[in-house]
């Protein structure tokens, strides 16, 4: 079975701090892991996603993302928060099953960056 | 490109009352979903199509229904509205699975509120 665990649904940072947000996994074959970001009144986009390859990954607007497998993690950071950040976050992990992929997500975290 | 488009954006019912919550996409892909989205609760799939004809129950697909007639189209029913059904719905899709050469990650429509009274 596979699911997905954020740590924290709410994070506040100041402006110009770490953002680090959690995200553990588990899923009984190897997974494909994603970041989505919701701005208020909007769909879901794409941060950031591992696949294969390199375990960590880079995204849009300075974050990053390091898979791992040990730890069963894929946590979320950026070394100095933007006031812009501030958004809705969401951990996913997708795995391939006979009709197609399937995409479970995690419950969300809120970040907040304080000026 | 109009990517995801998902009509309407708002929309209030009367408990029992019925609609249809549109969406289409634009990128000839074959995978599209439906997902709500509660607070504190994260996305939830509710159907999904791996092409046209084809659909499938997610995770919580009572109350609703879905058709797949198009590749383009994939509306959502609601025959009998239920309180419960108040969320955010969202519709995604995929090109295909990852050995068809999948760019990777849903695109995502802008979601539709729905207020069930």
């Amino acid at each position: 079975a596979q699911s997905v665990t954020q740590l924290g649904s709410h994070v506040s940072v100041s402006e110009g701090a770490l953002v680090l947000l959690r995200c553990n996994y588990s899923s009984s074959v190897p997974p494909y892991l994603f970041w989505y970001v919701q701005y208020p009144n909007q769909g879901l986009q794409l941060l950031l996603k591992y696949t294969t390859g390199a375990t960590l990954v880079k995204g849009i607007n300075g974050f990053e993302a390091e898979f791992k497998k040990s730890e069963t993690s894929f946590h979320l950071t950026k070394p100095s928060a933007h006031m812009s950040d501030a958004a809705e976050y969401f951990c996913a992990v997708s795995v391939i099953k006979n009709t197609g992929n399937q995409f479970y997500f995690g419950t969300g975290t809120s970040l907040t960056v304080i000026p | 490109n109009a990517g995801v488009t998902q009509t309407p954006k708002f929309r209030i019912l009367k408990i029992g009352q019925s609609m249809t919550l549109q969406c289409t996409q634009d990128m000839n892909h074959n995978y599209m979903y439906w997902y709500r989205q509660d607070p504190g609760m994260g996305l939830k799939l509710i159907y999904y199509s791996v092409g046209a004809g084809i659909t499938d129950k997610g995770e919580v697909p009572n109350g609703y229904n879905v058709s797949r007639s198009t590749t383009e189209d994939f509306p959502l029913r609601l025959e009998l509205a239920a309180p419960s059904q108040t969320s955010v719905y969202f519709c995604a899709s995929i090109i295909g699975a990852w050995g068809q050469g999948a760019p990777g990650g849903y695109t995502f429509g802008s979601g539709t509120r729905l207020t069930v009274v």
